[in-house]
């Protein structure tokens, strides 16, 4: 079966304006993180679906940043009045246990 | 808070030589320790976990909880282990949870 998907692969936006970044993970897997990868630093934690639990936000650098997740499918990554510091590359995983399964990001581009 | 330290950016070892990727963590209970794989062009993937002791594409690593370390060690290295390799920590053992990553390590096996 397909692996976890992102789009888009590439956006490049300018400062101020919103954008909206997509993970549909694999089918089943119950867990999904969003991770923000800044050039030549490592991966850092962004929010955390699980279920129908209530997300675990901890890593949202900002109010700017809010994500969703329709039941156990798709999720959303939005970033409002986008900053120049946003420009990262955004990684999407989803689990069912333990060990994470990693789409190929989207690469951000704030000018 | 857990935290993830690897403190080579970039590694450089000939072909047929040993190599170390050094990890050291930070966290008050009993992590669960993993290393994931980022090859050229392609998806972050999980390499190996501590709790499962296998050894994969010749790589093995031992938790160390005294030194709170987990490197990553592989005695021949070869050309196709050129990576990029980050060490991860989640704070939950058999579950899934967020991971803390290391900022990475470059490792080029020259000719």
């Amino acid at each position: 079966g397909a692996g976890v998907s992102q789009s888009p692969s590439n956006k490049v936006t300018e400062k101020g304006k919103d954008v909206e970044l997509r993970c549909d993970p694999i089918s089943g897997h119950t867990a999904l993180y969003w991770y923000r990868q800044r050039l030549g630093q490592g991966l850092e934690f962004l929010i955390y679906f699980q279920g129908n639990s209530a997300p675990d936000k901890s890593g949202l650098p900002s109010d700017r940043f809010s994500a969703e997740r329709t039941g156990e499918s798709v999720s959303t990554l939005t970033i409002q009045r986008t900053q120049q510091e946003d420009s990262a590359v955004y990684l999407c995983a989803s689990s069912i246990q333990v060990e994470q399964f990693f789409g190929p990001g989207t690469r951000l581009t704030v000018l | 808070a857990q935290r993830v330290t690897q403190p080579e950016k970039l590694l450089s070892v000939f072909k047929g030589a040993p190599v170390e990727l050094k990890c050291n963590y930070s966290y008050s209970g009993s992590p669960e320790l993993f290393w994931y794989v980022q090859y050229s062009r392609q998806r972050l993937q999980l390499l190996l976990r501590h709790i499962s002791r296998e050894s994969i594409k010749g790589f093995t690593a031992d938790l160390n909880k005294g030194e709170t370390s987990f490197h990553l060690k592989k005695p021949f290295a070869q050309e196709e282990d050129s990576a990029m390799y980050y060490c991860a920590l989640s704070a939950s053992s058999g579950s899934a949870r967020q991971l803390t990553f290391g900022s990475g390590t470059q490792l080029t096996v020259l000719p």
